[in-house]
């Protein structure tokens, strides 16, 4: 059973551009949440997909966004690019249940440099 | 608000002895999960154990095991027989009964080195 992917796994952009972050979920799985990973600030919950709607967000600002394909993909967007953002973006993919473990799968991340 | 707090930042343990990893949380929800998530230097986060808050027994997973306080609001990790392997970050985690099912609270993390 193949896991979650994310891709790229490591880029550089500068200032004020936009990057889009891919994650495929475990097959199956209905659900994806994307993190943000820093050293100053640890790990930050960015926003979750589920069957293709937002259903839950974090406090980041609106040039993180996302969305959730039919096949369940995901990609988060984050526009207008400020050094702040560079960090490692984690994907997780769970089934989405709302009783027990539900646990989450992380992809092995997405790395992101701003210069 | 939700709030997981583990106090070390970094942890040394001989190989083959056992290790507590310490995790309190804070909640005011009456059902919420534990997790405990290890992330090599590869940067992938990889699940370990889950406990319930309704659980009785204390959550066990090969040489993992969750001691849960519910009283003290805390959930310790105990990893038996360390392994060079084990040589990773720690994150506690918690979701909330009012939190959706993809939103896990973290802990800012523990370092553990496990020395030959």
């Amino acid at each position: 059973k193949a896991g979650v992917t994310q891709t790229p796994r490591y880029l550089i952009k500068t200032r004020g551009q936009q990057v889009t972050l891919s994650c495929s979920p475990i097959s199956g799985h209905r659900s994806v949440s994307w993190y943000q990973q820093t050293p100053g600030q640890g790990l930050q919950f960015l926003f979750e997909y589920f069957s293709e709607t937002q259903r839950n967000k974090g406090n980041f600002p609106g040039r993180f966004s996302g969305r959730q394909f039919s096949n369940s993909r995901s990609e988060m967007n984050v526009s207008t690019l400020e050094l702040g953002d560079s960090a490692l973006y984690l994907c997780a993919s769970s089934a989405g249940h709302e009783t027990g473990a539900n646990v989450l799968t992380f992809g092995a991340g997405s790395r992101l440099t701003v210069l | 608000a939700q709030k997981i707090t583990q106090t070390q930042p970094g942890m040394f343990v001989q190989e083959k002895e056992a290790v507590t990893l310490d995790c309190t949380y804070d909640t005011s929800d009456q059902s919420y999960g534990l997790f405990w998530y290890k992330q090599p230097s590869s940067g992938e986060m990889i699940f370990l154990i889950y406990q319930g808050s309704y659980d009785e027994q204390n959550a066990t997973e090969g040489r993992y095991s969750l001691n849960f306080q519910k009283a003290r609001k805390s959930a310790n990790l105990v990893i038996s027989a360390s392994q060079l392997g084990d040589s990773a970050m720690y994150f506690c985690a918690m979701r909330g009964s009012s939190s959706n099912t993809g939103k896990l609270i973290f802990g800012q993390g523990t370092t553990l080195q496990v020395k030959p």
